[in-house]
């Protein structure tokens, strides 16, 4: 079974700041089944990157997703205050479970 | 546009069922599997599991096999989400989410959430 680690658990930053959150996996992961959501308080997730790197459609391009293997990063390059939410890696394998969330990390305003 | 919509909030006793619909519009209901996950309060995300509208098949987690039922109606675009032997954890709220076409097993639109209270 693939767990998925997050962190930091909470990232306390500025607009206009930098974020990089990171997703490790205990076993390495397909690439191409690695996504990132954004989810705000009361709303559903939001698909941000898939694929890894590729952004979902309306995604602005201060998003990006990078990594391979068993170590994955969101980047976030100047945080606007719409960004100040938490945020969930996700793999989806061909083993059981098929579909595994990491615990999250919220990005808060410093 | 595409468009989920779920139910709307239940309130159940210890040892109940619950069904939670999930109903889509504007894309070929067919054509996409549907993932339900589900949210504690204050907690992270959990997958249940997904159904292929297409033909009813469907692909449990663990934890939920034997207690989760994923169904679907093609003739409404509505899928569903039941679950039985409702205890005081399982309150949630439950999502539906469609696996996008081209998206590698990332969920590109949610329905709104339902929550579902378990309570004596």
């Amino acid at each position: 079974e693939i767990v998925l680690t997050q962190s930091p658990g909470t990232l306390s930053l500025s607009p206009g700041e930098r974020a990089t959150l990171s997703c490790r996996a205990s076993q390495s992961v397909s690439s191409s089944y690695l996504a990132w959501y954004q989810q705000k308080p009361g709303q559903a997730p939001r698909l941000l990157i898939y694929g890894a790197s590729s952004r979902a459609t309306g995604i602005p391009d201060r998003f990006s997703g990078s990594g391979s293997g068993t170590d994955f990063t969101l980047t976030i390059s100047r945080l606007e205050p719409e960004d100040f939410a938490v945020y969930y890696c996700q793999q989806y394998g061909s083993s059981p479970p098929l579909f595994t969330f990491g615990p999250g990390t919220k990005v808060d305003i410093k | 546009q595409v468009q989920l919509v779920q139910s709307g909030a239940e309130v159940k006793k210890p040892g109940a069922s619950v069904k939670v619909s999930c109903k889509a519009s504007g894309y070929t209901f067919t054509g996409y599997y549907m993932h339900w996950v589900r949210q504690a309060p204050g907690q992270g995300l959990e997958w249940m599991g997904w159904i292929n509208p297409n033909n009813g098949g469907t692909n449990y987690a663990q934890k939920f096999q034997g207690w989760a039922t994923m169904t679907r109606d093609t003739s409404i675009s509505t899928a569903y989400m039941e679950l039985s032997r409702l205890r005081s954890d399982d309150t949630a709220v439950y999502y539906c989410g469609r696996e996008g076409g081209s998206t590698q097993g990332g969920l590109d639109y949610w329905g709104q959430g339902t929550l579902v209270t378990v309570s004596s």
